[in-house]
């Protein structure tokens, strides 16, 4: 079926602690893997993908990495800081090619100063 | 600019009245969508359009209808509104259905059925 399973839902880290959060899939074909955060009362926005052709992928503080093997990826923060706190969504799409993508159900981080 | 647009961004309604939001993009795509956003935060896709033409279809009641008059534009109609329908919607556009990338999301719209 089409699932997408996200841990932990809440994450509360110290300003300047490293954090991360995981997701599994279950559609071996998917090949797409984005994660979006969404601040208070806004929008979701992209803030790094990667697809399946490669194993890691660095933007500044974050980076997410992917076993596709193991049907799963990570999104990495490091150096966290209070701006960073959001709501962060994997996804990935699923069924006949069609941008459908199926979301996380969402981690909720808080960086405290 | 706004990329993606949504109208209204607040609608408080009674239960059983119907009621539209609308959606614009100006970024030049060709697929758009509908998701809902429940009051857990989990976001779930309803509706896609790819040129004007229906994609996606998930399973939501038929009291939801989508139309799209040309590829910049997606609306949702909502018929006799219910309490659970309460939720952020949010439109998005993307690039091409079929080349899977970026969604870009409008602010939302919130709905509070009373």
């Amino acid at each position: 079926g089409e699932n997408v399973e996200q841990h932990p839902s809440t994450l509360s880290v110290q300003e300047g602690d490293s954090a991360v959060i995981k997701c599994t899939y279950s559609d071996s074909a998917s090949n797409y893997f984005p994660w979006y955060k969404q601040e208070l009362g806004k929008r979701p926005q992209l803030i790094i993908d990667i697809r399946s052709n490669v194993g890691e992928k660095k933007d500044q503080r974050i980076a997410v990495t992917l076993n596709k093997t193991a049907k799963h990826f990570s999104l990495h923060i490091t150096e966290t800081q209070p701006e960073d706190s959001a709501v962060y969504f994997c996804a990935a799409p699923f069924s006949g090619g069609y941008n459908k993508l199926i979301f996380g159900a969402g981690t909720r981080l808080a960086v405290h100063p | 600019d706004t990329a993606v647009s949504q109208t209204p961004k607040y609608l408080v309604t009674q239960m059983g009245n119907d009621k539209s939001i609308k959606c614009e993009q100006n970024l030049g795509h060709d697929t758009m969508y509908w998701y809902k956003q429940d009051s857990k935060k989990f976001l779930k896709i309803m509706f896609s359009y790819n040129n004007k033409e229906l994609i996606i279809n998930e399973t939501v009641p038929n009291r939801f209808s989508p139309k799209s008059p040309d590829k910049a534009h997606l609306n949702l109609h909502i018929n006799s509104l219910e309490l659970g329908d309460s939720a952020v919607y949010f439109c998005a556009s993307s690039l091409a259905g079929g080349i899977i990338g970026e969604l870009f999301f409008g602010e939302g719209s919130r709905l509070t059925v009373l």
